[in-house]
């Protein structure tokens, strides 16, 4: 059964500040997806990693993907109080045919304070 | 090109009652699914469908049921709603990755 840990699970920083939210998961699997949700909202996808080593890049926000360490990071830089938001990591779950739908980790409860 | 549509955007029943979900697609994704959000909790899997005719049961499939008659509608069904049942249910669908719709609200009393 495919796990996916997320943590912190809850974060308060400051502005300005930098943070990395860690997702780890416990069977092998080549793609890692990156959501942000906003309360009351749907998910917004951020990133979708397809391969070892794969990093991108948006505004204030790089995510990269180990799949030998079977862990993801999502790094924040000079944080500011718009990205504020939950952020969830996903991984693909596979059973012998094609992609068989998501396994979340909990979610990181990002506050970013003045 | 509207996405991911789902109706409808809020419920409530009481113990007992039925109800039928729709999640619609306009990009001709072969792939649909309906997940639950709990609070503190990710998204879990309840059911998915690789294509027209087909579904297959997810993670927390107890209590639902689901059809896929037509490519770009995808029902979830509840026959006798729990309040266990309570929560958000997002649809997605996908190609290489997954567009979820704006969810349903489901309060079972």
């Amino acid at each position: 059964e495919l796990k996916v840990e997320q943590n912190p699970l809850f974060l308060s920083m400051q502005e300005g500040k930098n943070y990395t939210i860690y997702c780890n998961y416990s069977t092998t699997s080549d793609r890692l997806y990156w959501y942000r949700q906003d309360p009351g909202k749907s998910l917004e996808s951020l990133f979708v990693l397809l391969s070892n080593g794969a990093v991108k890049q948006e505004g204030r926000l790089m995510a990269s993907l180990d799949t030998k360490a079977r862990l993801s990071t999502l790094h924040i830089t000079a944080a500011v109080h718009d990205l504020s938001a939950t952020y969830f990591c996903a991984v693909d779950i596979y059973s012998g045919g094609g992609a068989d739908g998501l396994t979340f980790g909990k979610g990181t409860h990002l506050i970013i304070q003045p | 090109n509207a996405g991911v549509t789902q109706t409808p955007k809020f419920r409530v029943l009481k113990t007992g009652q039925s109800m039928t979900l729709l999640c619609a697609q306009d990009m001709n994704h072969e792939y649909m699914y309906w997940y639950r959000q709990d609070p503190g909790m990710g998204l879990r899997l309840i059911h998915y469908s690789v294509g027209e005719g087909t579904t297959a049961k997810g993670e927390v499939p107890d209590g639902y049921n689901v059809s896929r008659l037509k490519k770009q509608n995808f029902l979830l069904g509840l026959e006798s709603a729990a309040p266990s049942q309570t929560s958000v249910y997002f649809c997605a669908s996908r190609t290489y990755e997954q567009y979820f719709g704006p969810g349903t609200r489901l309060t079972v009393t």
